[in-house]
């Protein structure tokens, strides 16, 4: 079956814009996780969503926000970009509670 | 923050050695997950540990839970390239689908 998607891969974005990132999880994943991985702070994480509620949130702020579709694919938003948000955008999908998580190749967001 | 701390951060091994990453926490784990990440990649699923003692093997790798399941090493045996990468351990709640991970450990390799 087809791994999980995002998209884009790449994106350049100018401090104080807003971007969208998609995932598209592993068919009968519900449950679509989202972790921001820089070289100093590791992989951290941002939020869950199950069932299209939000069902955990990391310790990011509110100019981070996500959704999710009752197709369960993902989307992520920052908003008025900062130069710190500049990171590889990766998110992970499970089909229950202690099983792998499935990463995407993630989106290399750089804000200039 | 996160609740568990890997080391050492950078692991320089000559080909065909033997290293070990640990995983430590300062409560007990629920379970322990561990991932590796080749450069320029994303992580991928190695193996889960959920039993007290627990100890699995996959060809080189060793994995070990503790005793008191606060803590968990990688042991890798006759290191080669193809083992380049970051090392990941992460503990997977038993209450939601978070992954809290480690900082990790980058491993390169001197052929």
């Amino acid at each position: 079956k087809a791994g999980v998607t995002q998209t884009p891969r790449y994106l350049i974005k100018t401090r104080g814009q807003q971007v969208t990132l998609s995932c598209s999880p592993i068919s009968g994943h519900r449950s679509v996780s989202w972790y921001q991985q820089t070289p100093g702070q590791g992989l951290q994480f941002l939020f869950e969503y199950f069932s299209e509620t939000q069902r955990n949130k990391g310790n990011f702020p509110g100019r981070f926000s996500g959704r999710q579709f009752s197709n369960s694919r993902s989307e992520m938003n920052v908003s008025t970009l900062e130069l710190g948000d500049s990171a590889l955008y990766l998110c992970a999908t499970r089909d229950s509670m202690n099983t792998e998580a499935f990463f995407g190749q993630g989106t290399r967001l750089t804000v200039v | 923050g996160q609740q568990v701390m890997q080391i050492p951060q950078y692991q320089h091994v000559q080909e065909g050695e033997d290293f070990t990453t640990y995983c430590n926490s300062s409560t007990t784990l629920s379970n322990i997950q561990w991932y590796k990440q080749r450069p320029g990649g994303h992580p991928v699923f190695l193996i889960q540990l959920v039993k007290s003692g627990e100890v699995k093997k996959q060809k080189r790798l060793t994995f070990q839970f503790g005793e008191a399941k606060k803590n968990s090493s990688l042991h890798i045996t006759a290191t080669q390239t193809t083992d380049v990468g970051t090392y990941f351990c992460a503990e997977s709640s038993n209450n939601d689908y978070k992954l809290s991970f480690g900082a990790g450990t980058t491993v390169t390799v001197r052929a």
